[in-house]
């Protein structure tokens, strides 16, 4: 089955300054890649998500990327507020409705003022 | 976007009762419904997958008989713990997906906290 792998597992930043989370993959099938947020107490909450038809995706301060050929995306937030703190998982998928998703193991971001 | 619900939010129960969560899609039609759960500072750990009018499928280690599913509607399911044991204290998500033609995004519910005495 698939297997995601995250990191790092926390990361601490300078308000303003960008942040960078990675996730490799092993199923190539896969090809659905969502981002999650996820504040404590809270369900996650979807922020930004990519297809393996396309290279990047951005919206406003987050940006995702998508190397297929190295089963690798990634996550970049820029110009980081404190709201931003939060955990944040990668996951993979088959891409139809019903298919499952297979998170990482999450990633816990400190943005200090 | 879309919105889905769970109730209760949290629940305090005694060892060897059982408790039902619900889980609503409020403003779209889910074909497909999730279920996790989730100890603290650890990843989401999937449950099972219920399609609505069909059985659900359970992942593997995960007991059908103590953690029954119900996908009555399109827009509800339900998972029941029977005779929950303080181990069964997690945080309990539920997600939907399906509603929308040609997408597969799960939105995923609020949570249930599960606290068995």
């Amino acid at each position: 089955g698939e297997n995601v792998e995250q990191h790092p597992s926390t990361l601490s930043v300078q308000e303003g300054d960008s942040a960078v989370i990675k996730c490799t993959y092993s199923d190539s099938a896969s090809n659905y890649f969502p981002w999650y947020k996820q504040e404590l107490g809270k369900g996650p909450q979807l922020i930004i998500d990519i297809r393996s038809n396309v290279g990047e995706k951005k919206d406003q301060r987050i940006a995702v990327t998508l190397n297929k050929t190295a089963k690798h995306f990634s996550l970049h937030i820029t110009e980081t507020q404190p709201e931003d703190s939060a955990v944040y998982f990668c996951a993979a998928s088959m891409g139809a409705a019903g298919n499952k998703l297979t998170f990482g193991g999450g990633t816990r971001v400190l943005v200090k003022p | 976007g879309a919105v889905v619900s769970q109730h209760p939010s949290w629940v305090i129960c005694k060892s060897g009762t059982s408790v039902k969560i619900e889980c609503r899609s409020l403003d779209f039609q889910a074909t497909t419904m999730f279920w996790y759960r989730q100890f603290p500072k650890q990843s989401l750990m999937l449950m099972a997958t219920s399609n609505e009018g069909s059985k659900a499928t359970y992942e593997q280690g995960v007991e059908k008989d103590k953690f029954l599913i119900n996908h009555a509607s399109l827009t509800l399911s339900t998972l029941t713990v029977t005779s929950a044991h303080p181990e069964d204290s997690s945080f309990y998500i539920c997600s939907a997906a399906g509603g929308l033609a040609g997408r597969n995004e799960q939105f995923f519910g609020p949570g249930t906290r599960l606290t068995v005495l």
